[in-house]
């Protein structure tokens, strides 16, 4: 069975600082990962998609890599700012064809503090 | 461009009683889906449908009901509400080809008394 974890579960950190969140997955057969953004009272946002082929994907100041053979992803936030708080999640879809095996992780809660 | 819509935000109801979230999308995705997302929980997938007409279960269908009668329309029924369903619904869209990112609406706050 698939199982996604995420350390740590809450970070706080000074604004300005490069930071990077991990993602781990027991299961290294998986399809594609996702990072997600939740903003309190909000849904997910998605912020970056590899595909299993990739090793890595990147929008503006994140940068996201998928070492699927150990089973491990990391979202890597450069020059961080009050704005990027918020919970981030990881997702792995299993299948292609089995889309009911897209499973979260628990989320890592972001503080970036002025 | 709404994206993905969800009526009720938030909800009370007492235990028994029944009820419908719903949800709506406007990008003519295939592929939706209903989640709850519980604290130390994480989301985990209730129902999802793959195309006008086709439901199946998740990891935690107990309890719910879904139906997809248009491609834009995806409501989750709660036969009997209990107040383990105390939760925070989430209603996801995507295109079904190509691994695509998932598209989330803002999530219905259900309390049951």
């Amino acid at each position: 069975k698939q199982e996604v974890t995420q350390i740590p579960a809450a970070l706080s950190v000074p604004e300005g600082e490069n930071l990077v969140l991990n993602c781990s997955f027991t299961d290294s057969a998986i399809y594609n990962l996702q990072w997600f953004r939740q903003d309190p009272g909000k849904g997910l946002t998605s912020l970056l998609l590899i595909q299993s082929s990739q090793r890595e994907q990147t929008s503006g100041r994140l940068n996201a890599s998928l070492d699927k053979s150990s089973g491990r992803s990391t979202l890597y936030i450069a020059a961080s700012q009050p704005g990027d708080s918020a919970t981030y999640l990881c997702a792995v879809s299993a299948m292609k064809t089995s889309y009911d095996k897209v499973i979260f992780g628990p989320g890592t809660s972001l503080s970036v503090i002025p | 461009n709404a994206g993905v819509t969800q009526t009720p935000k938030f909800q009370v109801l007492k235990t028994g009683q029944s009820m419908t979230l719903q949800c709506a999308q406007d990008m003519n995705h295939e592929y939706m889906s209903w989640y709850r997302q519980d604290p130390g929980m994480g989301l985990r997938l209730i129902h999802y449908s793959v195309g006008a007409g086709i439901t199946d279960q998740g990891e935690v269908p107990n309890g719910y009901n879904v139906s997809r009668s248009t491609t834009e329309d995806f409501p989750l029924r709660l036969l009997s509400a209990a107040p383990s369903q105390t939760s925070v619904y989430f209603c996801a869209s995507s295109y079904l080809t190509g691994g695509q990112p998932q598209h989330f609406g803002d999530g219905t706050r259900l309390s049951i008394l």
